[in-house]
């Protein structure tokens, strides 16, 4: 089976930092993505890690510790606009073919 | 460049009808594609995915079914609507697959069941 675990809410005020973790527990591994959902919208993707380390794309980042089954997304300079839901995502155990979402994290940025 | 569309963006129907959602992709060859469906705050459930024309992998035993009768083309039906099929239906599209091949999303069906 395949299972990602992330933090249900988390609200931080406009200009902080916010970090957002995911767990994952998998047979295979094939990388972490991150997609950004608005109320009412769909999916949107925002990075990729396939290695450990830290990928950087503008005010967001994203880590990833294969040897931990962790990762998580860092949002910079947070603004009003940034409040939705986050999800990570890992293709699932058909070698890659199939994709398993965690339950998504709710961001809430205050003024 | 690559474009995904899916409709109807809402839908209201009553238990045991039929049900029929149509996604199409433009300006992309052989992509990868997906049905999900999401509850209300809640994370995505992958329903089927597609790599080619007639194949097709269910993820979850459901009342539901998809078919892709072209290479762009990915439909999602049922016989017998259920209350429980009550969501929001997103279709999505990836090139290949791969973790590192992001997933593209159309906008969406809202369908509630009455």
């Amino acid at each position: 089976g395949q299972s990602l675990e992330q933090p249900s809410e988390v609200t931080a005020v406009e200009g902080a930092i916010v970090q957002i973790n995911c767990t994952y527990q998998t047979s295979g591994f094939y990388g972490l993505s991150w997609y950004q959902q608005h109320d009412g919208g769909a999916p949107t993707f925002l990075s990729y890690n396939a290695l450990d380390g830290l990928e950087e794309t503008g005010r967001f980042s994203s880590f990833l510790s294969r040897s931990d089954s962790y990762g998580y997304l860092l949002l910079q300079e947070l603004q009003m606009k940034d409040s939705a839901s986050y999800f990570c995502a890992a293709p699932g155990d058909n070698y890659g073919q199939n994709f398993v979402f965690g339950p998504g994290t709710r961001l809430s940025v205050l003024p | 460049s690559q474009t995904i569309h899916q409709w109807p963006a809402t839908l209201v129907q009553p238990v045991g009808s039929p049900l029929s959602l149509e996604c199409t992709v433009e300006g992309t060859s052989n992509p990868n594609l997906y049905w999900y469906r999401q509850a209300a705050g809640r994370g995505l459930q992958l329903l089927f995915y597609s790599v080619g024309i007639g194949q097709i992998s269910s993820e979850v035993p459901q009342n539901l079914s998809a078919s892709r009768p072209q290479d762009r083309q990915f439909i999602l039906s049922s016989k017998k609507l259920l209350l429980s099929d009550s969501g929001f239906y997103l279709c999505a599209w990836s090139t290949g697959t791969g973790s590192n091949q992001p997933q593209h999303f159309g906008d969406g069906t809202r369908l509630s069941i009455l």
